[in-house]
């Protein structure tokens, strides 16, 4: 298995311009998580799925944020529009299904906003 | 929900030394601590776990240790070397398979 797969892994926008980042799970895992990594904040929980469902949205900072699962495959988070506050890097991580299991992250995604 | 403490944040030690991070949780439910090692531009990665019907688990240099009592675990790194230098990330698990993240501690080994 290839592990979380994030794309792209560098992105540079302009202020005011929609970005969205992908993430491919880890196949047979059900639960999927979008963080965002900073200096002054460390790893910041924005999401959660289980089963493509959206179980806790309450780390997403604002409604520019927004984040999808239409399937077990396939995550995307979106930013729109962007602000330069938004430059991170953002991580997706998998989890297969029960308790007690090790989260695997994706390489993550540097965003820098302009 | 869970809040996840993590001390200190910054750490240098003596190549050879031990190191030890701690990490304080709230939430009594939580039963899944994983420690992960995040490299300067990489990923975080697991290092070691632990569960909540055991006290203390090794891993050749690495030990993490769980008072459930206290709400707090420790992770110890024995004779430390500068591959060591990295950030390290505490985490809290409950039932619901959310994770929580502590602040992250930045470990330094001097040769």
């Amino acid at each position: 298995d290839a592990g979380v797969i994030q794309s792209p892994r560098h992105e540079v926008t302009e202020m005011g311009q929609e970005v969205t980042l992908r993430c491919k799970p880890i196949s047979g895992h059900n639960s999927l998580f979008w963080y965002r990594q900073t200096m002054m904040r460390g790893l910041e929980l924005l999401i959660y799925f289980n089963n493509n469902v959206p179980i806790d949205d309450s780390g997403m900072p604002e409604d520019r944020f927004s984040a999808k699962m239409p399937n077990a495959s396939f995550s995307t988070l979106k930013i729109q529009p962007s602000e330069p506050r938004d430059s991170a890097v953002y991580f997706c991580a998998s989890r297969p299904q029960g308790v007690n299991t090790e989260a695997f992250f994706g390489q993550g995604t540097r965003l820098t906003v302009v | 929900g869970e809040n996840v403490e993590q001390h200190p944040s910054t750490l240098s030690v003596q190549e050879g030394d031990s190191a030890v991070i701690k990490c304080t949780y709230s939430d009594s439910a939580s039963n899944y601590f994983p420690w992960y090692k995040q490299e300067l531009g990489k990923r975080p990665q697991l290092i070691i776990d632990i569960r909540s019907n055991v006290g203390e688990k090794k891993d050749q240099r690495i030990a993490v240790t769980l008072n459930k009592t206290a709400k707090h675990f420790s992770l110890h790194i024995t004779e430390t070397q500068p591959e060591d230098s990295a950030v390290y990330f505490c985490a809290a698990s409950d039932s619901g398979n959310q994770f929580y993240f502590g602040t992250g501690t930045s470990l330094t080994v001097i040769p």
